[in-house]
């Protein structure tokens, strides 16, 4: 496979439960992002990843849980969510975060639905 | 942090041309983007402009004039493939990237 792939493409989970998202890329960037994609909003940096370190966290409420073992994989973690963090949530990966004309290369997204 | 503004909605017919402006305040300026993204697919990227000017590729062109936080997103010989929605982000002084609310593009036959 090529490019940023997102695991699962849909999920329906209840405020209770606990899940994962998964996002792989096989580009060979060193960055790895999370975003949020709500209806008729813009997207909304969750976390940053660079060279397997987080440096950036976007004021996430808790219950949004991130984990980067390598450079290639990403996930994040949720749990105990609200219905209002239904929404599309995208992951991108680029050569390096800190370069000016680095291109963000994005997943499909996973569309989460919280009852 | 950043505000950037973009029309929500633009409706043009095949063959014409359209364009989306974009305008933003940043806490500095490290480049301007343009992606596109279809309903239910992810943002592809279009363009990337850090100096002022016009930036040609195809069918597609991206103006940016930093002194005046604008960019515009040109579209030409539009076809039905470019019903889409377009995204203006910035990059700032720190290398966060922030984006517009997008604007949805229709193509009319």
């Amino acid at each position: 496979e090529t490019g940023v792939t997102q695991t699962p493409r849909h999920l329906v989970m209840g405020m209770t439960n606990k899940k994962s998202l998964k996002c792989e890329q096989h580009l060979g960037h060193n960055a790895m992002y999370w975003y949020k994609q709500s209806a008729k909003k813009p997207l909304e940096l969750m976390f940053v990843y660079n060279f397997k370190e987080q440096t950036e966290n976007n004021s996430v409420p808790s219950r949004f849980s991130p984990e980067c073992p390598n450079s290639s994989h990403l996930f994040l973690h949720l749990h105990t969510l609200q219905p209002e963090d239904s929404a599309l949530y995208l992951c991108a990966s680029s050569q390096d975060a800190s370069s000016g004309a680095n291109v963000l290369t994005f997943g499909a997204g996973s569309r989460l639905t919280v009852l | 942090g950043q505000n950037i503004d973009q029309p929500t909605e633009m409706t043009a017919t095949e063959g014409a041309i359209v364009q989306i402006n974009c305008t933003y305040q940043t806490s500095g300026f490290n480049g301007l983007f343009w992606y596109q993204q279809h309903a239910g697919e992810a943002p592809t990227f279009l363009s990337y402009n850090v100096l002022d000017g016009l930036e040609e590729k195809g069918r597609f062109s991206s103006f940016l004039s930093r002194s005046k936080g604008y960019s515009y997103l040109l579209l030409k010989e539009l076809q039905m493939k470019d019903s889409a929605s377009y995204l203006c982000a910035v990059r700032d002084r720190d290398y966060k990237l922030s984006f517009g609310a997008g604007t949805t593009v229709t193509v009319r036959a």
